[in-house]
């Protein structure tokens, strides 16, 4: 079990670019999970997904945009990159709920991908 | 609605002495509570979850967390400070239905050990 894996670790985009942040997982959970973490502000959500094909806007989601065609990938695109962009993204998944029955809650994390635009 | 507080962003404990990192939470429906750790350049890992079950909850490396519905609090501790305990540390919420599941975190402590 590789649990959630995030490509790629780091990155430099200039203002403007355009990238796509992979997260993929092998849990067969149905929560997927995007996001942010800045200095001393904790971790902010930006998208989520509670199974393929179902995605919605989190806390920040302003200047992303998510898929979920499958359960195991939940990739995040930044469109036209800012500095106020620069962060660290972290992808999560968990079991959630399903059929009306909660599976579980506890939010398994990815490794993060550090990301800096200038 | 939920939301939590930690008191404290920064906190320093001698090595083997007692480690207190605080935790408030507002919620509206009844919560679930967790506690995470974030080592340097890594992602979180779960220490440990509250879910209705045993108010008193233990965790991995040592720790625990008491949950008191009275003074909404979920503050974790550890009875002896190890090195290896220092890292950040992060204190999040849930509701337990439909709609109501998002994790909400706190803005973190970090935990700094004295030699």
């Amino acid at each position: 079990n590789a649990g959630v894996t995030q490509t790629p670790k780091f990155r430099i985009l200039k203002i403007g670019q355009s990238m796509t942040l992979q997260c993929a997982q092998d849990m067969n959970h149905n929560y997927m999970y995007w996001y942010r973490q800045d200095p001393g502000m904790g971790l902010k959500l930006i998208y989520y997904s509670v199974g393929a094909g179902i995605t919605d806007k989190g806390e920040v989601p302003n200047g992303y945009n998510v898929s979920r065609s499958t359960t195991e990938d939940f990739p995040l695109r930044l469109e036209l990159a800012a500095p106020s962009q620069t962060s660290v993204y972290f992808c999560a998944s968990s079991g959630g709920i399903a059929g009306g029955r909660s599976l579980d809650y506890e939010q398994y994390f990815g490794p993060g991908t550090r990301l800096t635009v200038t | 609605a939920q939301s939590v507080t930690q008191l404290g962003s920064h906190v320093s404990v001698s090595e083997g002495a007692l480690v207190l990192l605080r935790c408030n939470y507002s919620s509206s429906v009844p919560p679930y509570l967790f506690w995470y750790v974030q080592y340097p350049n890594q992602g979180l890992q779960l220490l440990l979850k509250y879910t209705s079950a045993a108010t008193l909850v233990k965790g991995i490396n040592g720790f625990e967390a008491e949950f008191k519905k009275s003074e909404t609090s979920f503050h974790l501790t550890k009875p002896s400070a190890h090195m290896s305990d220092a890292a950040e540390y992060f204190c999040a919420v849930t509701g337990r239905d439909f709609g109501n599941e998002k994790l909400t975190f706190g803005t973190g402590t970090r935990l700094t050990i004295i030699p």
